[in-house]
């Protein structure tokens, strides 16, 4: 069985600050990781993906994640905040079967940025 | 290009109309699902179809019936919808259903009157 626990349902920062969001995952085997964006009464944007090569992933809009397998952990980081960056984040982990009905997502963390 | 494409954006129906939500891409993938979402919550799976066959139904109502005409289409057809399935509906399609990155379309939100 797998699982994902997003630590913080909310995170506020002021804009230009760094950003970073927690995610803890449990597998059995060794997992994808992905991070998607979900922009206000918008669809999900896939931001990076973890697939066991390099444990640093660069992804889109400056943000970033680090596979800490001893940790069991992928934050996602960004060094300075945009007002854009405003949105839902979801940590998910998908299993060997992968596709849709591997796929296991956190319950998601609220991005707030102050101005 | 990775792009999903659903219609319409929005839709308000009557509990005892008939409506459908439409998804279409162009990838070449050979997966296609159906999400819903609920207000402040991940998404939940629906229905995947790998290689124009239903593959995996999540014990979704009857109510609910997808559909799909080829590997670029995906359909979902709704009947006789409850207040309480409102919701986001989003379509995802992936290049096959073993470890690809899922890319998700900007949703149909559902209103159920």
């Amino acid at each position: 069985a797998q699982s994902v626990t997003q630590l913080d349902s909310h995170v506020s920062v002021s804009e230009g600050t760094p950003v970073l969001l927690r995610c803890n995952y449990s597998s059995s085997y060794s997992p994808s990781l992905f991070w998607y964006v979900q922009h206000p009464n918008k669809g999900l944007q896939l931001l990076l993906k973890y697939t066991s090569a390099a444990t640093l992933v660069k992804g889109i809009n400056g943000f970033e994640a680090e596979f800490k397998k001893s940790e069991t952990s992928f934050h996602l980081t960004k060094p300075s905040a945009h007002m854009s960056d405003a949105a839902e984040y979801f940590c998910v982990v998908s299993d060997l079967r992968g596709g849709a009905d591997g796929l296991t997502f956190g319950k998601g963390t609220h991005l707030i940025i102050q101005p | 290009d990775t792009e999903v494409t659903q219609t319409p954006k929005h839709l308000v129906m009557g509990m005892t109309n008939k409506k459908s939500l439409k998804c279409e891409q162009h990838m070449g993938h050979r997966a296609m699902y159906w999400y819903k979402q609920k207000a402040k919550k991940p998404p939940e799976l629906m229905f995947v179809y790998s290689y124009e066959k239903l593959s995996i139904n999540e014990s979704v109502p009857s109510r609910f019936s997808p559909e799909c005409p080829n590997s670029s289409l995906l359909n979902l057809h709704l009947h006789a919808l409850q207040p309480e399935d409102s919701a986001l509906y989003l379509c995802a399609s992936s290049q096959g259903t073993g470890g690809n990155t899922i890319y998700f379309g900007e949703g149909s939100w559902l209103t159920v009157v």
